[in-house]
């Protein structure tokens, strides 16, 4: 079993619709959760982080963690054209050598106009 | 603010060339820099990370070498590359103070070895 599972899609919606992208972990010990967003030939862009439970909202986007579910999930409100990308969450335990920060696979999200 | 360069952003090389790509980060000092790989659809794999000067640990045993000569600079090498080694490589780097908060990558080189 991986440590992070990610459903890789492709995920298709239409623009304007609600978008929920998930990871689920088996590590209890991760306290410290990324969401990066990834164009087409780009380096992964951190969209967002949290540490530990609980919702964290930034502007059309909220990152939620369950770690009771070991559950974590990225929500896209009014989707856009400009948000069709590749979607990594990463996680790690706090202050851990970055060497163990641990990536999903990445789910890649199709807006349509 | 912290910048993080990466170059070449696309190659193309024969098998057997040498390899060299480079990557600095501005605007901070004594950084955790590190070298991933992405193959097409498939995660990121970890191929070396580096903690200082000189310092250089290795994750996955193949025809790659790392090196950092200087704070902010970290060079990914190759003295014979093989068509395996094709693929997208991403530099980055996190804050010596939080290594395991977050971790910024470079815009990636993508290589194509023929």
């Amino acid at each position: 079993q991986k440590e992070v599972e990610q459903d890789p899609g492709p995920l298709s919606v239409p623009e304007g619709a609600i978008v929920s992208l998930n990871c689920t972990y088996s590590n209890s010990a991760f306290q410290y959760f990324m969401w990066y967003r990834q164009y087409s030939r780009k380096g992964p862009e951190l969209l967002m982080y949290t540490y530990s439970s609980g919702n964290k909202e930034d502007g059309r986007f909220t990152a939620q963690v369950d770690k009771s579910s070991k559950y974590i999930s990225l929500f896209i409100r009014d989707s856009q054209p400009s948000d069709s990308a590749t979607y990594l969450c990463a996680m790690s335990t706090y202050y851990s050598s970055a060497s163990k920060i641990i990536f999903g696979s990445g789910t890649r999200l199709s807006i349509r106009p | 603010s912290q910048t993080i360069h990466q170059w070449p952003a696309t190659l193309v090389q024969p098998v057997g060339s040498p390899l060299s790509l480079e990557c600095t980060v501005e605007g901070t000092s004594n950084p955790n820099l590190y070298w991933y790989r992405q193959a097409a659809g498939r995660g990121l794999q970890l191929l070396f990370y580096s903690v200082g000067i000189g310092q250089i640990s290795s994750e996955v045993p193949q025809n790659l070498s790392a090196s950092r000569p200087q704070d902010r600079q970290f060079i990914l090498s190759s003295k014979k590359l093989l068509l395996s080694d094709s693929g997208f490589y991403l530099c980055a780097w996190t804050p010596d103070s939080a290594p395991g908060n977050t971790i910024y990558f470079g815009e990636g080189s993508w290589l194509t070895v023929v």
